[in-house]
Formats: structure tokens, C-alpha cells, sequence
């Protein structure tokens, strides 16, 4: 069946780069997600990928997809204490779209 | 912008209750989820509705019920709380356009059952 692993805790410097990795089970996958969730909040989706791409790279975030062996990575350059948080990997269970099927979640801790 | 309201926070409940999770999405989207989060498991689909009135179970729908009788509202309904409900339940929706398939969260509804 479907399943998404993350590591679930994190802990890096301010101004290090973070490196949050996740497995995914589905090949069929179309789409690739990370969303962020501050405390107390909703999930926010920060960045997707195609399944046909390797490379993401939007501002200081870059996502890289290595589709032969499932994995997928979410690079935080120049690390913040405003990027504390959880952060979801989930990927898209088929092209009808509806489910999307969620990591347990990395907690991001940045440290001053 | 998109915006996904639950009408509470927080709530407090007791064994046996009937609970009511509202929802409301202003961007008239066709598709409304509901989800629990609980540490280290992430999210779990309970129910999920792609029109009005229509409905399909998620992973989880044990215990749980849906009402879609507006387009813009989805109630997540527990006839009967019971304390392994106690959680964190977040809604989301989602436009027809299948290609990108992004959902929109609302801030959740913390649970807690006595």
C-alpha cells in the first residue's frame, strides 16, 4: 500500500542549510508536495514537483526528486527561526487527484 | 485569497457527545476534506466530498460522519465521542483542476474528549 516516511525531528543553526528527506511507496505518483505548518496552524503548501522533473529550485527552497529510488529532499538554504516548524512531504496518490497521502511530518528546529 | 475557516479552535467534549467541525471555503471549490493529525502519523483522510450532497470515505471514517448540503460548508459530525477521537482535525479544499492537485487548509480544530 501507499505510505510516506520522514524522519520526525530536525535540528540545525541559523544561516546552515536544512535538509528535510523523504520516501514515498507509489510510483504512479503525478505530484510531489511539501507543505509547512506552524504552530498552531494549517498547513501551508510551500512547494510541489512533477514526477517527469529532478529539480525544483524556488528562492531559498530547492526540492530534488530521485524518482528511481522513491526519494525526495527539501533544501532550506541560509536557515531561519521564522522556518521552525513541521514539514510535510505528501505525494498524490493518482491523476483522479482526490488523495493525497501524507509523511508523519519533520519538526524543524532552528536555533538562534 | 483562498481561505478555509473552521468555526473552532478549541473544543472540549465529553464520552458520548454528538460534535459538530464546521467548515466553510470561499473559493468555490467542488472538493472539501476532512483529516486528524496526530504526532508522528501526519494526516489521515477521514472523508472527503467532491460535489454537494456527495461523499466517499477516506482511510479512517470509523466513528466519523460528513453533510455537504452547501458547497461551500463540510461538517465533520461524531455521533458518539469517544476518547481515541481526542485529536487534531484539519479541513482542506480543492478546486476541479486535477492537475496540481493543491489543497488548501484551514487552521484546525483541536479536540479533546473527555
Amino acid at each position: 500500500g501507499e505510505d510516506v516516511e520522514q524522519s520526525l525531528f530536525l535540528s540545525v543553526r541559523e544561516g546552515d542549510s536544512s535538509v528535510i528527506n523523504c520516501t514515498y511507496t507509489d510510483s504512479s505518483s503525478t505530484y510531489l508536495y511539501w507543505y509547512k505548518q506552524e504552530p498552531g496552524a494549517g498547513l501551508q503548501l510551500l512547494t510541489y514537483i512533477f514526477s517527469n522533473m529532478d529539480m525544483k529550485q524556488d528562492q531559498r527552497l530547492t526540492v530534488l526528486l530521485n524518482k528511481k529510488d522513491k526519494h525526495l529532499s527539501l533544501r532550506i538554504a541560509d536557515t531561519q527561526t521564522g522556518d521552525s516548524a513541521i514539514y510535510f512531504c505528501a505525494e498524490s496518490r493518482n491523476n483522479a487527484g482526490n488523495m493525497l497521502t501524507f509523511g508523519g511530518g519533520t519538526r524543524l528546529m532552528v536555533k538562534p | 485569497d483562498v481561505k478555509v475557516t473552521q468555526s473552532s479552535r478549541y473544543l472540549v467534549k465529553r464520552t458520548g457527545e454528538k460534535v459538530f467541525l464546521e467548515c466553510v471555503q470561499d473559493m468555490d471549490h467542488e472538493n472539501m476534506f476532512w483529516y486528524r493529525q496526530d504526532p508522528g502519523l501526519g494526516l489521515r483522510l477521514i472523508y472527503f466530498s467532491y460535489d454537494v450532497k456527495m461523499k466517499e470515505k477516506g482511510d479512517i471514517p470509523e466513528g466519523y460522519s460528513v453533510s455537504r448540503e452547501k458547497k461551500e460548508r463540510f461538517s465533520l459530525i461524531l455521533e458518539s465521542a469517544s476518547t481515541n477521537q481526542t485529536s487534531m482535525y484539519l479541513c482542506a479544499s480543492r478546486g476541479q483542476t486535477l492537475a496540481k492537485n493543491i489543497q488548501y487548509f484551514g487552521a484546525g480544530t483541536r479536540l479533546s474528549v473527555l
